[in-house]
């Protein structure tokens, strides 16, 4: 079955720790996205990817960062540099203009 | 600054009664505004209006866009516990290519048995 796959469900992380979340898509769909979502706030865009090799920083991008080598691939690191990083990360995709984005099932990130 | 307002905040109703949701915007160029479901997990896909398709319906749901008011309504008729879920509204406007959502807060709402 096609679909978005993101792994780990559940990561925590100590202080001054990279971590890395994983979403993986074999939809063929060549847009990918990273969001955030906090308790009562709307999903906010992380980094954005409209083909392979290409990415942009949304409107949080700020202790991110991002890479697209393969279409099927946008990993997100959350670097130190981000000093709030507890919160349910969604990926998503979509295959072009016009389309909707369609999300995976999310990893939830907490400090320990 | 483009933003997307949702309400009621949250919603609570019983079994088989109809609710009606909203979503307001103010964005530069609107393109499209889209509705998803969210349970425990991944949003799913609900609608997407344009100014080409202002009006959608999919069994109990029904969803129509007013580009005058420039806001969206979702219908849910005999509302069922398994429709308890938070709503959420998007807006995707111009230029084209950037591909970005704005996301309202969503509206939770819980169906009681």
């Amino acid at each position: 079955d096609g679909g978005i796959t993101q792994s780990p469900k559940y990561l925590f992380r100590k202080e001054g720790q990279n971590v890395t979340l994983s979403c993986e898509q074999n939809l063929n769909h060549d847009a990918m996205y990273w969001y955030r979502q906090d308790p009562g706030q709307g999903l906010r865009l992380i980094y954005y990817s409209q083909i392979v090799n290409d990415f942009q920083k949304g409107d949080i991008a700020e202790g991110y960062s991002v890479s697209r080598e393969k279409k099927e691939s946008f990993p997100l690191t959350v670097t130190s540099a981000q000093k709030n990083p507890t919160a349910f990360y969604l990926c998503a995709s979509r295959k072009g203009e016009g389309q909707p984005q369609h999300f995976g099932d999310g990893t939830r990130l907490s400090i320990l | 600054e483009d933003k997307v307002v949702q309400s009621p905040l949250s919603l609570v109703v019983h079994e088989g009664d109809t609710v009606t949701l909203n979503c307001s915007y103010e964005v530069t160029n609107f393109r499209s505004l889209l509705w998803y479901k969210q349970e425990k997990k991944a949003p799913t896909f609900l609608f997407m209006l344009t100014s080409s398709g202002i009006e959608k319906k999919s069994g109990r749901l029904s969803s129509i866009l007013d580009k005058k008011e420039l806001s969206s309504i979702l219908n849910i008729t005999a509302t069922q516990t398994g429709d308890s879920a938070i709503y959420l509204c998007a807006v995707e406007a111009w230029p084209p290519g950037t591909y970005k959502y704005i996301f309202g807060t969503g509206t939770r709402l819980k169906v009681l048995a």
